[in-house]
């Protein structure tokens, strides 16, 4: 089955411990990106990746870091996590380029963040 | 920067009738795309309805239709015969096309989302 999957669905955690919110495809999409979604706000780009090695700048990026070593991966990484990155997180991939260049996000279920 | 708005917080309809979702938009790209998502009390992402900016057409996917006004940067959703199924929250995308050059693509920005009630 075609999905995006995302760990852990839940996670409580304390401020400034190090954390890392996993993101794996299997429909080998070259774009991955990361979204914070918060009441009013909608959702806001944190990172996004084109394809392997190449990672760049959403709207919202500081406090997080992300990396894309492997086409099917890009986690989400909170070296010191604060309350404020308290949040909804998503992960969502899709093709780019080419005859798919109209491709949807396909999302994972999300990560609801507590950070005390 | 592009922007997208929707400026219905929540809205409410009765089951079996029609409701219209808003959406505008600010760009200054002449190539981009625009979608609808749905997102139910289970959290999950849903894609509801697309429009490419180049095409005139109005999508159409079941009872689910847009009114695309491009000079106007609007885009809103017609739902008809509205379901039970349909309560959840809405938002409204825009992504600019890969022609946009550099990462510019990448970018893909929401709306603030709207909360549709279906009243039985």
């Amino acid at each position: 089955e075609a999905q995006v999957t995302q760990n852990p669905r839940y996670l409580i955690t304390v401020t400034g411990k190090k954390l890392t919110v996993t993101c794996s495809q299997n429909m080998n999409h070259e774009y991955m990106s990361w979204y914070r979604q918060d009441p009013g706000l909608g959702l806001r780009q944190i990172y996004y990746s084109m394809n392997v090695e190449v990672t760049d700048k959403g709207d919202v990026p500081e406090g997080y870091k992300v990396s894309r070593k492997e086409k099917r991966n890009f986690p989400l990484i909170l070296e010191s996590p604060s309350p404020n990155q308290t949040s909804l997180y998503f992960c969502a991939s899709s093709f780019s380029g080419g005859s798919t260049y109209n491709s949807p996000l396909h999302f994972g279920n999300g990560t609801r963040l507590t950070v005390t | 920067a592009q922007t997208v708005t929707q400026s219905q917080p929540e809205m409410s309809v009765q089951e079996a009738e029609t409701v219209t979702l808003s959406c505008t938009y600010d760009t200054s790209e002449s190539d981009y795309y625009l979608f609808w998502y749905k997102q139910p009390p289970s959290r999950q992402m849903i894609l509801v309805i697309r429009q490419e900016a180049y095409k005139q057409q109005n999508a159409t996917e079941n009872r689910f239709s847009v009114n695309f006004q491009k000079a106007a940067k609007s885009f809103s959703l017609k739902i008809s015969d509205s379901q039970l199924g349909d309560a959840a929250m809405y938002f409204c995308a825009y992504r600019p096309s890969s022609n946009a050059g550099g990462t510019s693509y990448g970018k893909l920005t929401f709306g603030q989302g709207t909360i549709l009630t279906v009243h039985p």
